[in-house]
């Protein structure tokens, strides 16, 4: 059964900062990996989808990672702002045809101005 | 263009009540996909359309969860008899189909559950 893990579970730095959160995933048969944020009260925001066959990608201040083999991607945001503030979620497509994800519990950051 | 919607945003209940959640995905999205939320919970799947067929229904936590989509767009989850273990944010996502490398999935805003 794929499980995700998210450490650490709380994150608090100050302004221009970078920073990187951590996701693993048990079962390394995975379709992709995607990296949503959801600030409090809302819904998920997708940020960046990696395929299993692709190692990182990048959006503005954001680059995740993807290891497939050792069941680990990173999310790295540089030069953090207090706008950046919000729970980051991480989740695995798992395998099957429905695609359903399977999510960690999140790293809720904080970024003090 | 128009993103995943929800309605209601808000749906307070009496314990016992049933009730209609709605999801409209996003234009040309074959994929819609049922997760809930709940308080000190992670994400929880509950069940997946590829067109107007459910395949996989077994996420449902009980037999008083059901869903339906019609016209391979609008769909509704209900809960009967409600229960206060019920209480909890009910997100709907959309993806252009199911399964595969390519298969990113956008959410809506969710309709937060709340049984007294």
């Amino acid at each position: 059964k794929q499980e995700v893990t998210q450490i650490p579970a709380a994150l608090s730095v100050p302004e221009g900062e970078n920073l990187v959160l951590n996701c693993s995933f048990t079962d390394s048969a995975i379709y992709n990996l995607q990296w949503f944020r959801q600030d409090p009260g809302k819904g998920l925001t997708s940020l960046l989808l990696i395929q299993s066959s692709q190692r990182e990608q990048t959006s503005g201040r954001l680059n995740a990672s993807l290891d497939k083999s050792s069941g680990r991607s990173t999310l790295y945001i540089a030069a953090s702002q207090p706008g950046d503030s919000a729970t980051y979620l991480c989740a695995v497509s798992s395998g099957g045809s429905q695609g359903n994800l399977i999510f960690g519990k999140g790293t809720k950051l904080s970024v003090k101005p | 263009g128009a993103g995943v919607s929800q309605s209601p945003s808000n749906k307070v209940t009496e314990k016992g009540k049933d009730v209609e959640l709605r999801c409209d995905p996003i234009s040309g999205h074959t994929a819609l996909y049922w997760y809930r939320q709940s308080l000190g919970q992670g994400l929880e799947f509950l069940i997946y359309f590829q067109g107007n067929s459910a395949p996989d229904k077994s996420g449902l936590p009980s037999d008083r969860f059901s869903a339906e989509r019609t016209g391979g767009s609008v769909s509704t989850l209900t809960i009967q008899r409600t229960q206060q273990e019920d209480s909890a944010v009910y997100l709907c996502a959309s993806s252009r189909r199911a399964g595969g490398p390519y298969n990113e999935q956008f959410f809506g805003p969710g309709t937060r559950l709340t049984v007294l």
